[in-house]
């Protein structure tokens, strides 16, 4: 278990809808880290949040976004939901998220499945 | 830009065999390697990571690794495997020194030993 809580375990929603996935941090973690985990592009990093701040940004699309909340907890919102939406969203944390090479702790995952 | 190649999408092997998983990246500036390893339907953990010094690493569960500047490898190798490191492996880098923390991932070498 390293820590970092994500939910729900699985979803499942048709296209054009909206949803959002939750990710709790390891305790003490101030860096969030979103990653897309699908067959044909495998996993990618999507954004990356530091103590409420947004920090980088790599291959999110703009129908999804992010925040990271005064509670450290964070959350992805995915709209007009497309068929290769579905894959499997993965939530990480860091202690500083600083460029040192420090870990970065995975949750269990999210599920999304577009129908 | 950098990249991770990861020259085996899967790997077959018998308990108590020796193993190898490869891994080559790309990189115009300096670069922390890391090893993760995804168990099925579980997130990814840390099996070990490269930031300095010396060049062969060691890990969880018997696993090492030997990063090589010269030919820009960080190959993964374990003396002797059970069934229960049945996973997916995965390499991956970070630019040291950036303002982008991000992992960067190689598609991933499915390990699947056999008994």
């Amino acid at each position: 278990d390293s820590g970092v809580t994500q939910t729900p375990k699985h979803l499942i929603t048709a296209t054009g809808q909206r949803v959002t996935l939750r990710c709790s941090p390891r305790s003490g973690d101030l860096s969030v880290y979103w990653y897309q985990q699908s067959l044909d592009q495998g996993l990618q990093f999507l954004i990356q949040y530091y103590n409420g701040e947004e920090r980088a940004k790599g291959n999110i699309l703009e129908r999804f976004s992010a925040q990271q909340f005064p509670d450290l907890h964070s959350e992805l919102n995915l709209s007009s939901l497309e068929l290769g939406d579905s894959a499997l969203y993965f939530c990480a944390s860091s202690p500083e998220g600083r460029g040192t090479g420090e870990t970065q702790y995975f949750g269990p995952g999210t599920r999304l499945l577009v129908l | 830009a950098q990249s991770v190649t990861q020259l085996d999408s899967q790997v077959p092997v018998f308990e108590e065999a020796p193993v190898e998983l490869r891994c080559n990246y790309s990189s115009s500036v300096s670069v922390y390697l890391f090893w993760y390893v995804q168990y099925p339907n579980q997130g990814l953990q840390l099996l070990l990571k490269y930031l300095s010094g010396s060049t062969l690493v060691k890990g969880i569960n018997g696993f090492e690794a030997e990063f090589n500047k010269s030919q820009t490898s960080f190959h993964l190798r374990k003396p002797s495997v059970h069934i229960s490191d049945t996973a997916e492996y995965f390499c991956a880098v970070m630019h040291s020194g950036g303002s982008n923390y991000k992992l960067t991932f190689g598609k991933g070498t499915l390990l699947t030993v056999n008994p």
